[in-house]
């Protein structure tokens, strides 16, 4: 079954300084990688997706995600940081053979001015 | 586009009753929406899958009896938390896929429903 794995609860940069928010995944075929912001009491938005093609993927906010398959890595980076950046993170995959979306333990950004 | 409601967005209920949290998507028809249970600091845990016009699929360790999801019509999903205790307390996400979409399609979810059952 494919997971994801976000090693990091909690990532803390000044603002202005690029920010890495790191996933590991874990799927039998070909990815579908995902990233989700989530602000405090509210749902998931989505950010931005791998699906093939470019390893450098750009999303929404200035985000952007480096896709590694070497590594089974997709971690998100932004090069430099805002206070409003701060919130939770989630990676998630899908794979070709599931429905659903699996998500990771979420990781929580913390910007500071 | 694909904006997803989901109501209400916060409710306290007593032990024993029952609470309903809707799910609309609002700008498309959605054949399939997930509803999901958020614990504080934790990720989401897929409770079922809801499907237009045929019984959801629960996930494993998810009790049927005890959320009760109704997928009556392409634009609403309901789960009822049955009999609800304080142990059932959470933060309840659904989303929906656009039919039709692939794979690669994100999910768009609801804003969330914080239960809070005393």
């Amino acid at each position: 079954a494919q997971s994801v794995a976000q090693p990091e609860d909690q990532v803390n940069v000044a603002e202005g300084n690029p920010l890495t928010v790191k996933c590991t995944y874990s799927v039998s075929g070909n990815p579908y990688l995902f990233w989700y912001v989530q602000y405090p009491n509210r749902g998931l938005q989505f950010l931005l997706k791998y699906i093939t093609g470019d390893n450098l993927v750009k999303g929404s906010y200035g985000f952007e995600a480096e896709f590694n398959k070497s590594q089974t890595s997709f971690h998100l980076k932004k090069p430099s940081a805002l206070v409003s950046d701060s919130a939770l993170y989630f990676c998630a995959v899908r794979d070709m053979r599931d429905n659903d979306m699996r998500f990771g333990a979420g990781t929580r950004l913390t910007v500071k001015p | 586009g694909a904006v997803v409601s989901q109501h209400p967005s916060w409710v306290i209920c007593k032990s024993g009753t029952s609470v309903k949290i809707e799910c609309r998507s609002l700008d498309f028809q959605a054949t399939t929406m997930f509803w999901y249970r958020q614990f504080p600091k934790q990720s989401l845990m897929l409770m079922a899958t809801s499907n237009e016009g045929s019984k959801a699929t629960y996930e494993q360790g998810v009790e049927k009896d005890k959320f009760l999801i109704n997928h009556a019509s392409l634009t609403l999903s309901t789960l009822t938390v049955t009999s609800a205790h304080p142990e059932d307390s959470s933060f309840y996400i659904c989303s929906a896929k656009i039919p039709g979409g692939s794979y690669n399609s994100p999910l768009h979810f609801g804003n969330g429903t914080r239960l809070t059952v005393t």
